[in-house]
């Protein structure tokens, strides 16, 4: 089955790079995305890889995809206090949209 | 860029009553939608795959006829909890794809609060 794990927590500090880990158990991932959650808000798409990608940058944001190891990671570049957030994982397997949501990370970014 | 917005983003209602939620894709037609639940400090749990002009498909362990998907039109699909009760309570999310020149990517609507009392 589906399984998608996240560190529940990391601080950082301000200027500092944060790396947010992920595994998956689901080889047939298609697409990998990164979603930040702030609190009482929806969901808003990071950044997406497609399974035949080991890497992606998009301005402050590199991920990095390890399919061998089904390891997914999300580095944010010069971390500010703006980025305190939860930040989700989600796997996209087989032909549909149905997402797997990873645990969650919670992002602190002290002064 | 594509757009998702859900309405209401917060509704109190009274045990045993209805509230409908929707979800709307603001520049593009959605065929499939998709609603989540998550509770406090917790992940997003996938309830239904909304199909426009046929059934939803309801993840197991979700009652369908306690959470009952509309999906009328390409942009519009509506979820209404039914006689609903205080373990109700939770934020509910919608999702639509869209396939662009850049991929395919997935967009969530803002979310809706529902407390029941």
């Amino acid at each position: 089955g589906e399984d998608v794990e996240q560190s529940l927590f990391l601080s950082v500090r301000e200027g500092d790079s944060s790396v947010i880990n992920c595994t998956y158990t689901d080889s047939s991932s298609t697409y990998l995305y990164w979603y930040k959650q702030e609190p009482g808000a929806g969901l808003q798409l990071l950044t997406y890889i497609f399974s035949n990608m080991d890497m992606k940058q998009d301005q402050r944001l590199t991920v990095l995809l390890n399919k061998k190891d089904k390891h997914l990671s999300l580095r944010i570049a010069d971390t500010q206090t703006g980025d305190s957030a939860i930040y989700f994982c989600a796997e996209r397997t087989g032909g549909g949209n149905k997402l797997t949501f990873g645990t969650g990370t919670q992002l602190k970014v002290e002064l | 860029g594509a757009v998702v917005s859900q309405h209401p983003s917060w509704v109190i209602c009274k045990s045993g009553t209805s509230v409908k939620i929707e979800c709307r894709s603001l520049d593009f037609q959605a065929t499939t939608m998709f609603w989540y639940r998550q509770f406090p400090k917790q992940s997003l749990m996938l309830m239904a795959t909304s199909n426009e002009g046929s059934k939803a498909t309801y993840e197991q362990g979700v009652e369908k006829d306690k959470f009952l998907i509309n999906h009328a039109s390409l942009t519009l699909s509506t979820l209404t909890v039914t006689s609903a009760h205080p373990e109700d309570s939770s934020f509910y999310i919608c999702s639509a794809p869209f396939s662009g020149t850049a991929g395919n990517t997935i967009y969530f609507g803002e979310g809706s609060w529902l407390t029941v009392v």
